[in-house]
């Protein structure tokens, strides 16, 4: 079965420390993404990259670090310098950026609690 | 950053009723796409629009590409219970950029 995977899928962390969400697809998409969803909000972009090596950041990046050192995987670090941790987050993928080539597909999201 | 207006936020309808929300915007997009998200999931895509004046069904869900470029409606005829949940819309702009509304958050009362 192709899809998005994210684990964990509840993650507990003292405040001031550092936690890496996990994203794998098996899509052979180009693209991925990170969203941030607090209650009663949209999804807000964190990071995207668009191809393997290479990602950009969002509308909000501060406090937040990624990678993409393979195709598949697209790793997001929650840093201690991010003020409001607590949130649902959302990893996406897609197979390109373009038109047709952008329809995201959702993984089943990792919710963070900071203590 | 730019946001989206999707109306309604909220509703509340009788099960077998339709439903209509729209997603508006001051800026041009060049593709709109309608996901749905149940509690504690991600959202799953199920429509995509790609030209203007476009509509398109996906079973008891119909949407539209607004001519303007600047809007999109999603309808839901005959609601179930299963179609709890919150809709959002997305678009995406010129420059490639996808812009998320807030969501509209459909209850449906027994």
């Amino acid at each position: 079965d192709g899809g998005i995977t994210q684990s964990p899928k509840y993650l507990f962390r003292k405040e001031g420390q550092n936690v890496t969400l996990s994203c794998e697809q098996n899509l052979n998409h180009d693209a991925m993404y990170w969203y941030r969803q607090d209650p009663g909000q949209g999804l807000r972009l964190i990071y995207y990259s668009q191809i393997v090596n290479d990602f950009q950041k969002g509308d909000i990046a501060e406090g937040y670090s990624v990678s993409r050192e393979k195709k598949e995987s697209f790793p997001l670090t929650v840093t201690s310098a991010q003020k409001n941790p607590t949130a649902f987050y959302l990893c996406a993928s897609s197979r390109g950026t373009t038109i047709i080539y952008n329809e995201q597909f959702f993984g089943p999201g990792t919710r963070l609690t900071v203590l | 950053g730019q946001q989206l207006n999707q109306s309604p936020q909220s509703m509340f309808i009788q099960e077998g009723e339709d439903v209509s929300m729209n997603c508006t915007s001051s800026s041009i997009f060049n593709t709109w796409l309608w996901y749905k998200q149940d509690p504690g999931e991600g959202p799953v895509l199920l429509i995509a629009l790609y030209k203007a004046g476009e509509l398109t069904s996906n079973g008891r869900l119909t949407a539209q590409f607004g001519i303007t470029r600047k809007d999109s409606f999603l309808n839901i005829s005959a609601s179930i219970p299963s179609d709890v949940g919150i809709y959002f819309c997305a678009g995406q702009r010129r420059d490639d950029k996808i812009i998320f509304g807030k969501g509209t958050r459909l209850h449906i009362l027994p």
